[in-house]
């Protein structure tokens, strides 16, 4: 079956500019992760939906930073007035619960953001 | 919150060879440890994942092993092949109800012909 898609895989934008990042989910996953993976690193936690209820948001590094899922399907992360901070790989997982935890998640091939 | 310590950074290995990867983790509320391969331009592939209530898992060439008391966690990949070589990270959940993942910084893996 089809895994987690992310559009548009890359995306370069000017300082200043407002972007918005797509992400596809596994159908039927109830869980939503966005990471976000600077170069040479490990990805680093953003937020985390469960369907269109968005739990946790401690990741978040500004309130540039905007997310959300309102049909608990497609998810949308957006980045406003995007600073040179912002470059980074942006991957979305879902997964779908365990009742005794520790789902796997399964991740997009991420959006590769560049901004100038 | 979970902090995951990986080792070593960069791992080069001759074709054929073992390679081992080491992780520690903070949280012993953590029940959960999944490993991922990053190929260059693609997200992270689950490769194998272990639970807290066993101590050892194997698929095929790959195994990983978990010291709950010692809050570490090792990748053994045997007979390792060029296409082995990628970026593996290690994660753990630490104690959250959503179960998003801690990662460790990764380990860069060069198997060479």
């Amino acid at each position: 079956g089809a895994g987690v898609s992310q559009s548009p895989r890359y995306k370069v934008a000017k300082r200043g500019q407002d972007v918005a990042l797509r992400c596809d989910p596994i159908s039927g996953h109830v869980s939503l992760f966005w990471y976000q993976q600077a170069l040479g690193q490990g990805p680093e936690f953003l937020t985390y939906f469960q369907n269109e209820a968005q739990l946790d948001k401690s990741g978040l590094p500004s309130d540039r930073f905007f997310a959300e899922r309102p049909e608990g399907s497609v998810s949308t992360l957006k980045i406003q007035r995007t600073q040179q901070e912002d470059s980074a790989v942006y991957l979305c997982a879902s997964s779908s619960p365990r009742a005794r935890g520790g789902a796997t998640q399964y991740f997009g091939p991420g959006t590769r953001l560049l901004v100038l | 919150g979970e902090n995951v310590e990986q080792h070593p950074s960069t791992l080069s290995v001759q074709e054929g060879d073992s390679a081992v990867i080491k992780c520690t983790y903070s949280d012993s509320a953590s029940n959960y440890f999944p490993w991922y391969k990053q190929e260059l331009g693609k997200g992270p592939q689950l490769i194998i994942d272990i639970r807290s209530n066993v101590g050892e898992k194997k698929d095929q060439r790959i195994a990983v092993t978990l010291n709950k008391t010692a809050k570490h966690f090792s990748l053994h990949i045997t007979e390792t092949q060029p296409e082995d070589s990628a970026v593996y990270f290690c994660a753990a959940p630490g104690n959250n109800a959503g179960n998003m993942l801690t990662f460790g910084g990764g380990t860069r893996l060069m198997v060479k012909p």
